[in-house]
């Protein structure tokens, strides 16, 4: 079994559409995030969520807007999609009430997004 | 600030050798510090983490990580380099927020080139 899963792998679209990137966890895990690829394979937080509540918010454009609607579950819906937003998500999850030698970050696979 | 910093884009190594790719960290208390390894078209897997203890950590697939205090760096080490390690490697260091939630800031990564 996957432990997180996001769907779909791959997406190819039209700058101004709307797209949006499920993310599931079996892990039981009560924190979940969102991570930003680009081009040159660096890595950046954009969201995390705790138990359904917003808690980072890195600065993202408005039309990235995440959505929990538990804590298994982490959407990512973008409005308006720019050239720049080309990239791969990751999502991942974590177990926040861990103490710290538990505590790490546990990824998906990816999405890759290309914007035309 | 928190902060990585992979001073390598690329190592190359030849098969059988003993490979090092670096990383040093700048964080305000003490670090929590991560290796992940990046196969192509594949999520973030984890190696190692150092929390406390051991300033030598080990890892999976025989690889281990040097914590050095005086020198802020955690270097990823593996005595005897194999083709199939072959791949983007990230290291990364917990940051807390505000509440307690952590979450992971990550070094550019280094692409390592193991050759026959």
């Amino acid at each position: 079994d996957t432990a997180v899963s996001q769907t779909p792998k791959y997406l190819v679209t039209q700058m101004g559409n709307d797209k949006s990137i499920k993310c599931e966890q079996n892990l039981g895990h009560d924190t979940m995030y969102w991570y930003k690829q680009d081009s040159k394979k660096f890595l950046k937080i954009m969201f995390s969520y705790n138990n359904k509540e917003l808690i980072i918010n890195e600065t993202v454009p408005n039309r990235f807007s995440p959505k929990s609607p538990d804590k298994a579950h982490l959407n990512l819906h973008i409005n308006s999609l720019e050239l720049g937003d080309s990239a791969v998500y990751f999502c991942a999850s974590s177990q926040d009430g861990w103490t710290g030698s538990r505590w790490e970050l546990f990824f998906g696979e990816g999405s890759r997004l290309t914007v035309l | 600030a928190q902060s990585v910093a992979q001073p390598e884009d690329q190592v190359n190594v030849a098969e059988g050798n003993p490979l090092t790719v670096k990383c040093t960290y700048s964080v305000s208390g003490n670090p929590y510090l991560f290796w992940y390894v990046q196969y192509p078209n594949r999520g973030l897997q984890f190696l190692l983490k150092y929390i406390t203890g051991d300033n030598l950590v080990k890892g999976s697939y025989g690889f281990e990580a040097e914590f050095n205090k005086s020198q802020t760096s955690f270097h990823l080490k593996k005595p005897s380099a194999l083709v199939s390690d072959s791949a983007l490697y990230f290291c990364a260091v917990r940051a807390s927020e505000a509440g307690g939630y952590n979450k992971l800031i990550f070094g550019a990564g280094t692409r390592l080139a193991v050759h026959p």
